[in-house]
């Protein structure tokens, strides 16, 4: 059974820095694309930022590009977001997703992890 | 960036009933498009990928079609726990995006 446990969310002050981790489970980690998709309260998803399976191909929302940066180990079956510069549009929960199919489609979602960004 | 737009936003339908939920393009997206489903408190679900493919153990009242920029998710019989939102996702191009999503609600 495919597991994403998400962990690292919590409450920081505009400026701040975060990093959250995605532990995976139940699936051959190293041949999937992983990515992080967010949902801010009461809203719809947005896409942050996937990361192919070696790592060679990611890419950024430009809502986040040049603040966040998201990175795998394979060897720990684990995906990461550091988040700098947070901004209170940044507040969301961040579900950390599979791959399937194909590069673009999610096929396995976390539960997510509630970023909270406020002064 | 590619706009999705979903309609309508929101269906009110009794169970047994038929749903057909829209989504609309900015530009073509040529079949890569997916449909996921959402409940209150939960992640989002896999339907569909690649415009009609059922995602695995997804039931076959529900079903995918379109092609280009207009696409349809159907689900043929409503059965309670399909009462949710559903959104479209787009992979043609970066940014993947998300259609704002549909709300099916109970009649």
């Amino acid at each position: 059974e495919v597991q994403l446990l998400e962990s690292g969310g919590g409450l920081v002050q505009p400026g701040g820095s975060l990093r959250l981790s995605c532990a995976a489970s139940g699936f051959t980690f190293s041949t999937y694309a992983m990515s992080w998709v967010r949902q801010a309260p009461g809203k719809g998803l947005e896409w942050v930022s996937p990361i192919s399976s070696s790592g060679g191909l990611i890419y950024y929302a430009d809502s986040v590009k040049g603040r966040f940066t998201i990175s795998r180990d394979n060897s720990k079956n684990m995906v990461y977001l550091q988040m700098s510069s947070l901004r209170a549009e940044d507040t969301a929960l961040y579900y950390c997703a599979k791959g399937g199919y194909s590069y673009g489609v999610i096929d396995h979602w976390g539960q997510g992890t509630l970023v909270t960004v406020s002064s | 960036e590619i706009v999705l737009t979903q309609s309508p936003v929101t269906l009110s339908l009794s169970p047994g009933e038929r749903a057909t939920l829209s989504c609309r393009a900015s530009q073509s997206v040529s079949s890569f498009l997916a449909w996921y489903q959402q409940k209150p408190g939960q992640a989002p679900r896999l339907l569909i990928y690649d415009a009609s493919n059922r995602a695995t153990g997804i039931a076959a009242r529900f079903s995918g079609s379109g092609s280009g920029t207009d696409f349809t998710l159907t689900i043929s019989s409503l059965e309670p726990e399909d009462f949710a939102v559903y959104y479209c996702q787009q992979r043609s191009s970066w940014p993947w995006t998300f259609g704002q999503g549909t709300k099916v609600e109970t009649k």
